[in-house]
């Protein structure tokens, strides 16, 4: 089944500790992104990555990392988490220029 | 901003009745895709209109791109229930991929 999987679902952590979300898709897209979400705000892009090795910045990519190593793989990287990146983030995957196939969500707390 | 706007934020119908959302945005793009949400979950795809297109359908959805006004609608027909769920768009510019707020429709029994 085609699918972009995301981990962990829940996760509620504390300011500072460095935290990994996990995100693979199994249909050899070379489009990976990330968002948050927020109320009010829709969705945000965080950063993206045309291919492996390519990544670009979003709107909202500061305090954020990324990394293509390889191309069903796109996580993101928290290296010292705070209260505003409180929120429920999504990875995205798609072949370029058309729809995406969003992952089911990553819903993190910060305190 | 270079955010896609919606409008209206909010609309209440009564299953049946058609209801028409609307996208305004700034700037050039290379198509404008339509999104649904059911509450908390993932966005899932539903029409992508590309900016050559005028129009497209797709069951009892369509989509209409005017790149002249920068605007796009979407129009679902005889609305049920299970339509009931917040509706997206999103402008592709070439890999970045900007989401509008959002028209949260309730469709009323």
């Amino acid at each position: 089944e085609a699918q972009v999987t995301q981990n962990p679902r829940y996760l509620i952590t504390v300011t500072g500790k460095k935290l990994t979300v996990t995100c693979s898709q199994n249909m050899n897209h070379e489009y990976m992104s990330w968002y948050r979400q927020d109320p009010g705000l829709g969705l945000r892009q965080i950063y993206y990555s045309m291919n492996v090795e390519v990544t670009d910045k979003g709107d909202v990519p500061e305090g954020y990392k990324v990394s293509r190593k390889e191309k069903r793989n796109f996580p993101l990287i928290l290296e010292s988490p705070s209260p505003n990146q409180t929120s429920l983030y999504f990875c995205a995957s798609s072949e370029r220029g058309n729809e995406q196939y969003f992952g089911p969500g990553t819903r993190l707390t910060v305190t | 901003s270079q955010q896609g706007e919606e409008d209206p934020q909010a609309l209440s119908i009564q299953e049946g009745e058609n209801a028409t959302m609307n996208c305004s945005y700034k700037t050039s793009i290379n198509n404008l895709q339509w999104y649904r949400q059911n509450s908390g979950r993932g966005l899932v795809h539903l029409i992508l209109i590309r900016s050559n297109e005028r129009e497209k359908h797709s069951g009892r959805l369509r989509v209409t791109l005017d790149t002249s006004k920068k605007s796009s609608s979407l129009l679902i027909t005889a609305s049920r229930a299970a339509d009931t769920a917040s509706y997206f768009c999103a402008i592709d510019q070439g890999g970045k991929l900007i989401f509008g707020q959002g028209t949260e429709l309730s469709v009323k029994p």
